[in-house]
């Protein structure tokens, strides 16, 4: 149980274009998803907290008009990055909040691999 | 805010020799304190967690991690390594429940034939 999707697992696009990449948690419901985002050899950097039904909080030096995050319900949420450029890319993992799984345990999706060229 | 420090970028282990990942974490009070492992584009695998009671926390795969509460330290161990078991290892520390998590740099653990 509490199995964490993302989708899609690599996603090659143009300098200017949007991209969604969704964050499903498959067997349970969690009310607060994470997303985060790792640089080549770099630890993963907390971007956005979203909870279901409200706006998502940024972290400091994240743009939240480039970064859209939706969470309408209590199984998806999904981060847009409008507008990528070259530096955006990178590699995108979301985690979801599974304290009605087991306590206090974030369960993390396999990540997004973003290429803009 | 809570901070994490893993001083080992890099390791290298013998298959079969015993391993001891650092981390230490800077917090007013005890987080809640766990270790992830990455494998190369892959995503995060919990390893284990610690939130009170016994200091000495097993997990899967053969690993156990030690809090000390003195040293602020929660240290990985594995008595003794596998080939498969080279990967990223991640520290990380939490306030609490539902607060956000906060990573160390990571220790890339290389074995050796």
């Amino acid at each position: 149980g509490a199995v964490v999707s993302q989708h899609p697992s690599r996603v090659i696009c143009k300098s200017g274009t949007s991209v969604k990449i969704e964050c499903r948690s498959l067997d349970f419901q969690a009310t607060t998803m994470f997303w985060y985002r790792q640089f080549p050899k770099q630890s993963l950097m907390l971007m956005a907290t979203s909870n279901e039904g409200s706006k998502a909080t940024y972290e400091q030096g994240v743009e939240k008009d480039k970064f859209l995050i939706n969470h309408a319900s209590l199984t998806l949420s999904t981060l847009t990055v409008t507008s990528a450029h070259p530096e955006d890319s990178s590699f995108y993992i979301c985690s979801a909040d599974g304290t009605g799984v087991t306590y206090n345990e974030q369960f993390f999706g396999p990540g997004t691999r973003l290429t803009v060229l | 805010a809570q901070s994490v420090t893993q001083p080992d970028i890099h390791i290298t282990v013998s298959e079969g020799a015993s391993l001891e990942l650092r981390c230490n974490y800077s917090y007013g009070a005890t987080p809640y304190l766990f270790w992830y492992v990455q494998s190369p584009g892959q995503g995060l695998q919990l390893l284990l967690k610690y939130f009170s009671g016994d200091t000495l926390v097993q997990g899967i795969k053969g690993f156990e991690a030690e809090f000390k509460r003195s040293q602020s330290s929660f240290n990985l161990r594995k008595p003794s390594v596998h080939w498969s078991d080279a990967a990223e290892y991640f520290c990380a520390v939490q306030p609490g429940g539902y607060q956000k998590v906060t990573f160390g740099t990571g220790t890339k653990l290389q074995v050796i034939p």
